[in-house]
């Protein structure tokens, strides 16, 4: 079956730290990842995506990920971070094997103080 | 020029009352969907539908019904509204290997 766990429900940084959230999948079949933002009272924005090749991605807003097979894992970091990307992170696994529906994990949210 | 727009943003209704839900995308995507998003932000799907093949989610009460009058358009009806429905839906689009795109959402209140 296709899941995704978030195992951090809540995430505190202060700007300027780096971050990491976490994120596992089970998937039959080469996946489909994505990580996804929202905005309080916003919709789901797309952060970046992997499809596959080069297993480390480049996203908006200075996030990257980087796809672990073995570990069945796609974290997405930061290196430095502003008080604007305090929001919720959701992070899908889907793919052609699953009529391109998603499954998304239970989300992180990013709380920054200053 | 939204890519993928939801009407209204906001509907607030009493139980027992029949709503629905428009959603239009122009990004010629050929997958549409609608998820439900309750109040601990957890993302359901409920239906993703193209032109050949609906799937519904077999979660998803049968008051629920999409209606796609073409491919650019997947509205949600809902019947008999419940205080149980009460929550954000996103309609999204993609095309198959790529993606969604998300609209801004409608956040039902059933009172």
């Amino acid at each position: 079956a296709q899941s995704v766990t978030q195992p951090d429900i809540h995430i505190t940084v202060s700007e300027g730290a780096s971050l990491e959230l976490r994120c596992n999948y089970s998937y039959g079949a080469t996946p489909y990842l994505f990580w996804y933002v929202q905005s309080p009272g916003q919709g789901l924005q797309l952060l970046l995506k992997y499809f596959s090749g080069d297993t480390l991605v480049q996203g908006i807003k200075g996030f990257e990920a980087e796809f672990k097979r073995s570990q069945s894992s796609f974290n997405l970091r930061k290196p430095s971070v502003h008080w604007s990307d305090a929001a919720e992170y959701f992070c899908a696994v889907g793919g052609i094997n699953t009529g391109n529906q998603f499954y998304f994990g239970t989300g992180t949210s990013l709380t920054v103080i200053p | 020029d939204t890519a993928v727009s939801q009407t209204p943003k906001y509907l607030v209704t009493q139980m027992g009352n029949d709503k629905s839900i428009k959603c239009e995308q122009n990004l010629g995507h050929d997958t549409m969907y609608w998820y439900k998003q309750d109040s601990k932000k957890f993302l359901k799907i409920m239906f993703s539908y193209n032109n050949k093949e609906l799937i519904i989610n077999e979660t998803v009460p049968n008051r629920f019904s999409p209606k796609s009058p073409d491919k650019a358009h997947l509205n949600l009806h809902i019947n008999s509204l419940e205080l149980g429905d009460s929550a954000v839906y996103f309609c999204a689009s993609s095309q198959l290997g790529d993606g969604y795109t998300f609209g801004s959402g409608t956040r039902l209140t059933v009172v």
